[in-house]
């Protein structure tokens, strides 16, 4: 299996609603990642988490929380975000944070409207 | 500052024929260079990678090729098929400050393999 699944495929928001993305992989990789994707735009890293714990956040609005229940799920929660926050959120695994050199397995993204 | 360029946002090459995907960088401390491919609507998937001690790398159709003295790798993908056209992302990987691992990406490449 070298799946990475996410869940939902499309979300449409509100700016005033909760909502959660969810990740899972079952490869045994130990670092998760998630990323956020712009038309016409790199892949732009949010959130590294190596052994579930969080190891890298870059500068990211605290209307997103991350979360890492267990070694093969990754969660992103969503508050009060703005329609700029419109994106495909991207979720990556790897082996692991130091010796995978960044070769990510992608999932193929949940695309986010914020109305 | 973009630290990895892909100066040519476009390409088209017909089928059968090579293609040769650009890509420069800056930074001399970059070790590991990665080349994603991305369809609209999907993650990236990884395609190949080069260590900076080497000058080549082949996997089937695809070649990346390292100058480390231009600072230039190029992604020779022969022949080319109409399921290779995509997006290509060049990304290179370093350790920053604190001795975490980072990932730089260019502005990627689409490609156009035309019947």
């Amino acid at each position: 299996d070298t799946e990475v699944t996410q869940t939902p495929k499309h979300l449409v928001m509100g700016m005033t609603n909760k909502k959660s993305l969810k990740c899972e992989q079952h490869m045994g990789h130990r670092a998760m990642y998630w990323y956020k994707q712009k038309a016409k735009k790199p892949p732009e890293l949010m959130f590294v988490y190596s052994y579930e714990k969080l190891s890298i956040n870059e500068s990211v609005p605290s209307r997103f929380s991350p979360e890492c229940p267990n070694s093969s799920l990754l969660n992103l929660h969503l508050h009060a975000l703005q329609p700029e926050d419109s994106a495909l959120y991207l979720c990556a695994s790897s082996q692991d944070l130091a010796r995978s050199k960044w070769r990510l397995f992608f999932g193929s993204g949940t695309q986010l409207s914020v109305l | 500052d973009q630290q990895v360029k892909q100066n040519s946002p476009s390409l088209s090459v017909q089928e059968g024929r090579i293609s040769i995907l650009n890509c420069d960088y800056t930074n001399s401390m970059f070790d590991y260079f990665l080349w994603y491919k991305k369809y609209p609507a999907e993650g990236p998937t990884f395609l190949i990678s080069i260590s900076s001690i080497k000058d080549k790398n082949e996997d089937g159709r695809f070649t990346v090729f390292l100058n480390k003295s231009a600072k230039h790798l190029s992604l020779h993908i022969v022949p080319s098929q109409p399921g290779d056209s995509a997006v290509y992302f060049c990304a290179a990987s370093l350790y920053n400050a604190g001795n975490n691992r980072k990932l730089i990406w260019g502005l990627g490449t689409s490609l156009a393999v035309n019947p």
